[in-house]
């Protein structure tokens, strides 16, 4: 998987957007990229994924650069609850099959 | 749905005795997946299968590692012997492969302490 660079921490205000970026400068044309988060003590959990169109779901809206070299999740309206370690991962087109490689990810910090 | 199952929970044993994790995953999933998370290495991708079958263990560490899938609905990884190196959560995840990429559903995860 190509590897991805994500800052190591991010504060946000409860009930704002919260913005994470993730740049993916080696991203190959058939690669996707996913989110996922891990709550504490929790396993992880899908938030997203897309090729190169923006997506978005009830979790969340993936907003990926038209060159693809990086991609921001947004949170529209960030709760206490969203405080997690966020994992921005690309992966090819039909490595579905495959396992996830994780790397240090963004810990999120909501601020009441 | 139940989502992926796993058990124990928690387990605490000795150092030199076995023990074995147990995964259920999600009825009609074609892949399942063992991960470990640690504080010095993050999540780290141990095994996976592909209808039952074992596909990449490269992340197995040691011998003493092993994981089997006798059917579609139940996984287990065996530690002999354990170590106090092996704390850890094991977390298991399974998917449904299709077009369009997948998405990898994990259960709450074991937390292993070796003693």
């Amino acid at each position: 998987d190509a590897k991805t660079t994500q800052p190591t921490s991010m504060d946000c205000a409860e009930g704002r957007a919260a913005n994470l970026p993730c740049n993916h400068s080696t991203i190959s044309g058939n690669e996707y990229v996913y989110w996922y988060r891990q709550i504490h003590s929790q396993g992880p959990q899908y938030i997203i994924h897309g090729l190169k169109n923006n997506e978005t779901n009830e979790m969340a809206s993936l907003i990926i650069t038209e060159d693809r070299k990086s991609s921001t999740l947004i949170l529209p309206h960030a709760t206490l609850r969203d405080t997690a370690v966020y994992y921005c991962i690309v992966r090819p087109l039909g490595g579905g099959a495959d396992g996830l490689t994780f790397g240090k990810g963004t810990h999120l910090i909501i601020q009441p | 749905d139940a989502g992926v199952i796993q058990s124990p929970r928690h387990e605490v044993t000795e150092m030199g005795q076995e023990v074995t994790l147990r995964c259920k995953p999600i009825s009609g999933h074609n892949s399942l997946f063992w991960y470990r998370q640690t504080m010095m290495r993050g999540l780290e991708l141990l095994i996976y299968f592909n209808n039952n079958v074992p596909i990449d263990d490269s992340g197995m560490p040691e011998d003493r590692f092993s994981a089997k899938m006798p059917n579609a609905s139940f996984s287990t990884l065996k530690i002999q012997p354990s170590e106090p190196r092996d704390s850890a959560v094991y977390f298991c995840a399974s998917s449904s492969h299709r077009a369009g990429g997948d998405t990898q559903y994990f259960g709450p995860g074991t937390r292993l302490t070796v003693l």
